[in-house]
């Protein structure tokens, strides 16, 4: 059975760097074809993809925050890493991290209601 | 981006009865080499994290009942929940994932009438 859990704080200043982290269970970011990739919905508004890392450590992200997002993997740790810096109110949002196939989402983590306010 | 406009926003049916989602997209989202359209269908029940329903339009997941299914091609695409069930209500999202950024609607929430 795949489940993905994301941690970190759910409270954060203005012009902060968010960190967040999904640990796998049952995936491997080591398997040829696996990816794991971060999307995050502000409340009451539709999912936002934000980043994408592939086994082979190839990265993909959403051209409008390529400057300040950034995604790693630890394999060995079976975790996968979101940074978001200089954040602001508009960052306001559950994260989710989620299994990437082709293209789309199949297992998705609980999510992380993160707050950004002083 | 691909710009992902579902309709209608909000939708009522009555239990054992059809709902139909639309979901446009602003570019054509089939690519020709392998004839698959690059578009998914999520359920997100509230308090919940969405969940795979449909991909490639019409392929549906595993455990996904078979009352839902997915049509269309190009730029116009249809979930269909063939006969409503109470547990059905929820918001439900379309995704394209032809092109980055990868881009969802902005969500159809389906209640009972």
């Amino acid at each position: 059975q795949i489940t993905l859990k994301e941690s970190g704080p759910t409270l954060v200043k203005p012009t902060q760097t968010l960190t967040l982290t999904c640990t796998l269970s049952g995936l491997s970011l080591s398997t040829n074809g696996v990816a794991v990739g971060w999307i995050r919905q502000p409340p009451g508004q539709a999912p936002e993809w934000l980043a994408l890392i592939f086994w082979d450590g190839d990265t993909r992200y959403t051209p409008s925050m390529k400057n300040s997002v950034y995604i790693a993997k630890d394999t060995s740790n079976k975790q996968v890493t979101l940074k978001l810096t200089n954040v602001g109110p508009d960052d306001t949002a559950t994260y989710f991290c989620a299994q990437h196939t082709n293209g789309f989402f199949d297992q998705w983590g609980q999510g992380i209601l993160v707050t950004v306010s002083s | 981006d691909i710009v992902m406009t579902q309709s209608p926003d909000s939708l009522a049916v009555s239990l054992g009865e059809r709902a139909t989602i639309n979901c446009k997209s602003s570019q054509n989202v089939l690519y020709s080499f392998n004839n698959k359209n690059y578009l998914a269908w999520y359920q997100q029940k509230p308090g919940q994290s969405p969940k795979l329903l449909i991909y490639w339009a019409s392929t549906r997941q595993s455990g996904v009942p078979d009352r839902f299914s997915g049509s269309g091609s190009g730029t116009d695409f249809t979930l269909t929940i063939s006969s409503l069930q109470a547990e059905d209500v929820a918001v439900y999202y379309c995704q394209q994932y032809y092109d980055n950024p990868y881009t969802f609607g902005q969500g159809t929430k389906l209640e009972i009438k």
